[in-house]
C-alpha cells in the first residue's frame, strides 16, 4: 500500500525558516517524480513545486520560486521542501503527493496526474 | 499561472446529471492531454477520479466521466448520490512546465 506521510509543519513568524519533510512507502520512490501542493484555509489547491525521479529537474510556481527548495532523498525515500523567508501567505496545509504516469497507446501520449497524495501538515506564518 | 476557471458551486437532485466545467488556455487545457480531476471531503486528502482527460482510476465509479473541448475539460457525474456531495478539482499540465489547478467546486446534492 503506497504510504505519505508529511512531518515538519508547525508555526513560526514572517521571515523564518521551515522544512518539510515526506516518508514515502509501499511504493519504488526512486522511479516516481514527486509534488508538493498546498491548500490554505478555506481555499483551493495550489501546485507548489515537483521533482523528477533522480532529482535533476526541479520546477517552482512562481510564488514560491527563489524562496522554496524541493529535494528528495532516494535511499532515505523522503521527499523534502526547504521553505525559506515565509510569509503570512504560506499559511496552508501542504500536501506531498506521487506523480503516476499514463501511456495512451492509442495517441502516443504520456501524461501524468497525482494519484497518490499524504494526510497534509499544516505551515503556520504568523507574528 | 492563473487558477482554471470553474463554476464555484453547482447542485442536482439524486439520480440527476452534473457537468462542471473547467475553462483554461491554449497553454494548458488546450495543449495537454494531462488533464486530471480530484474529489476532495472535507478535512481529507484529494483523490484522483480522472486523468488523462478520460480514464478512471481503478475503483471509480463509471458515474464519473470526463471530456475536453479545445481549452475548456468538464467533469460529468450522472446518477448523482448523496456521497458525490464534496469539492471537486480539475488540474492541467502547463507549457512552463508548471501545474495549474482550477479554483474549485463545491457539490451540492439536494
Amino acid at each position: 500500500e503506497v504510504q505519505l506521510v508529511e512531518s515538519g509543519g508547525g508555526l513560526v513568524r514572517p521571515g523564518e525558516s521551515l522544512r518539510l519533510s515526506c516518508a514515502a512507502s509501499g511504493f519504488s520512490f526512486s522511479s516516481y517524480s514527486m509534488t508538493w501542493v498546498r491548500q490554505a484555509p478555506g481555499k483551493g489547491l495550489e501546485w507548489v513545486s515537483s521533482v523528477d525521479s533522480g532529482d535533476s529537474s526541479r520546477d517552482y510556481a512562481d510564488s514560491v520560486k527563489g524562496r522554496f527548495t524541493i529535494s528528495r532523498d532516494n535511499v532515505e525515500n523522503s521527499l523534502y521542501l526547504q521553505m525559506n523567508n515565509l510569509r503570512a501567505e504560506d499559511t496552508a496545509l501542504y500536501y506531498c503527493a506521487r506523480d503516476k504516469s499514463y501511456y495512451d497507446v492509442l495517441t502516443g501520449f504520456q501524461t501524468y496526474h497525482f494519484d497518490s497524495w499524504g494526510q497534509g501538515i499544516l505551515v503556520t506564518v504568523s507574528s | 499561472q492563473s487558477a482554471l476557471a470553474q463554476p464555484a458551486s453547482v447542485s442536482g437532485s439524486p439520480g440527476q446529471s452534473i457537468t462542471i466545467s473547467c475553462a483554461g488556455t491554449s497553454t494548458d487545457v488546450g495543449a495537454y492531454a494531462d488533464v486530471s480531476w480530484y474529489q476532495q471531503y472535507p478535512g481529507k486528502a484529494p483523490k484522483v477520479i480522472i486523468y488523462a482527460v478520460t480514464k478512471r482510476p481503478s475503483g471509480i465509479s463509471n458515474r464519473f466521466s470526463g471530456s475536453k473541448s479545445g481549452t475548456t475539460a468538464s467533469l460529468t457525474i450522472s446518477g448523482l448520490q448523496a456521497e458525490d456531495e464534496a469539492d471537486y478539482y480539475c488540474s492541467s499540465y502547463t507549457s512552463s512546465s508548471t501545474w495549474v489547478f482550477g479554483g474549485g467546486t463545491k457539490l451540492t446534492v439536494l
